[in-house]
């Protein structure tokens, strides 16, 4: 059965920290690392991950996965209150195009 | 530019109450999901198609059914409706033949059971 375990499950910061969200893995048949951002509503994708060490980059936010060790982290630089939200980290089974999503790191951040 | 739309957005039963959550998605994706986020537990797969007149069993799936005669909806059932399916529902879609199955959500149907 795949697995995903985020931590820390809630993190409080203020404006300007820098902060780094864990994601870590098991799944039979890995295809991809999907990272996603949840505000009031829906869930919106981010970063994609497929290859090991590569770094996926937007803005402020960035990602990278360790394939060996099993385990991604997501970094956000200079957060601003508009960061607040719950992050959602999800494997893709390459037999069944399934995701197993983790239960979320919810991120405050104050001003 | 709709995406992935879900009616309705706020609901209340009894329990014991039936209900069908439509589903619908403008962009021709294969596959669709249904999803249940509950307070500390994520996103859990109830039930899920990978194409028109196909479905499958997700994680929970147990007091849900699902039907999928067109290709861009996707309903979800509740025949007799318990409080233990109080929760906020998503509906997804995807198209896996790429390099990636990225899924696009719906903003959710908020679901309560008394």
């Amino acid at each position: 059965e795949d697995k995903v375990v985020q931590s820390p499950l809630s993190l409080v910061v203020h404006e300007g920290d820098t902060v780094t969200l864990n994601c870590s893995y098991e799944v039979t048949n890995f295809r991809s690392l999907l990272w996603y951002k949840q505000e009031k509503k829906a869930p919106t994708f981010l970063f994609m991950l497929t290859s090991s060490g590569i770094e996926k980059k937007s803005g402020r936010l960035s990602s990278i996965l360790d394939k060996k060790e099993l385990f991604s982290i997501l970094n956000i630089t200079a957060t601003q209150t508009g960061d607040s939200a719950i992050y959602l980290c999800a494997v893709e089974d390459e037999g069944n195009y399934k995701l197993t999503f983790g239960k979320g790191t919810l991120l405050t951040v104050n001003p | 530019n709709a995406g992935v739309t879900q009616t309705p957005k706020f609901r209340v039963l009894k329990t014991g109450q039936s209900m069908t959550l439509l589903c619908a998605q403008d962009m021709n994706h294969e596959y669709m999901y249904w999803y249940r986020q509950d307070p500390g537990m994520g996103l859990r797969l109830i039930h899920y198609s990978v194409g028109e007149g196909t479905t499958a069993k997700g994680e929970v799936p147990d007091g849900y059914n699902v039907s999928r005669l067109k290709k861009q909806n996707f309903l979800l059932g509740l025949e007799s409706a318990a409080p233990s399916q109080t929760s906020v529902y998503f509906c997804a879609s995807s198209d896996p033949t790429g390099a990636s199955n990225i899924q696009y959500f719906g903003a959710g149907t908020r679901l309560s059971v008394l």
